[in-house]
């Protein structure tokens, strides 16, 4: 089984600032892909990026960026020049691939993250 | 196309009754998950379709819930005599696969937020 692990329960950062969310993950599979998903107060779970274990360069989106250690199984999200909607839960998430079956989600805990003013 | 629908929002219920949520998915989206999400965690899977077909379900699901696709449309997911800790946030996903293809289009529902008192 695939577990996901989110060290930082919450953190904060100032405006325009930059932070950083740990997530290290522990799977038997060779292919698979990761992911981190936004959760603001509205609730519903938005993507953010995503990596697939294949690519060794890693994904950026924006403001976005990920270090992918698939030998450390550790995938960080960098958020550059914070701004106050980046305020949100924020989950790691593991998905492997497969064909028909196994195509859901293994959730971290998440890192609530403040951006202050 | 609005998105992942999910209904109602809220729903408070005395314990040992029975409840059902809905969950309408993009039109195009071939399947339907179903995630439980408890106070200060990440979601869990429960259950998906692929069109009308529930082809896995989680350990989570016990036998005192049921989740339904007749039509590989909309799905219902309901509780029977619910119990306190079956309070939690309920969300549906939906994304649209083809043969021998990952998912894309991974789309989550607002949820619904079930009580339990």
């Amino acid at each position: 089984a695939q577990t996901v692990t989110q060290s930082q329960p919450e953190m904060s950062v100032q405006e325009a600032e930059t932070v950083t969310l740990s997530c290290t993950y522990d799977t038997s599979e060779n292919n698979y892909y990761l992911f981190w998903y936004k959760q603001p107060p509205s609730r519903q779970m938005i993507l953010v990026i995503r990596q697939e274990a294949y690519k060794q360069q890693n994904a950026t989106e924006n403001r976005f960026s990920v270090n992918f250690q698939k030998a450390a199984k550790s995938f960080s999200l960098k958020i550059s020049d914070s701004q106050l909607g980046d305020t949100a839960m924020y989950f790691c998430a593991f998905m492997k691939h497969a064909v028909n079956y196994g195509q859901n989600f293994v959730f971290g805990p998440g890192t609530r993250l403040s951006v202050l003013p | 196309d609005t998105g992942v629908s999910q209904n109602p929002r809220h729903k408070i219920t005395k314990r040992g009754q029975n409840v059902t949520f809905r969950c309408d998915p993009i039109s195009e989206h071939n399947r339907l998950y179903w995630y439980r999400q408890t106070l200060g965690q990440g979601p869990e899977f429960l259950t998906y379709f692929q069109n009308e077909a529930q082809l896995e379900k989680s350990r989570l699901l016990s036998d005192r819930f049921s989740a339904e696709r007749p039509k590989g449309s909309f799905s219902t997911l309901e509780i029977q005599r619910t119990e306190q800790g079956d309070s939690a946030m309920y969300l549906c996903a939906s994304s649209r696969v083809g043969p021998l293809t990952i998912n894309y289009g991974y789309t989550f529902g607002s949820g619904t937020r079930l009580t339990v008192v």
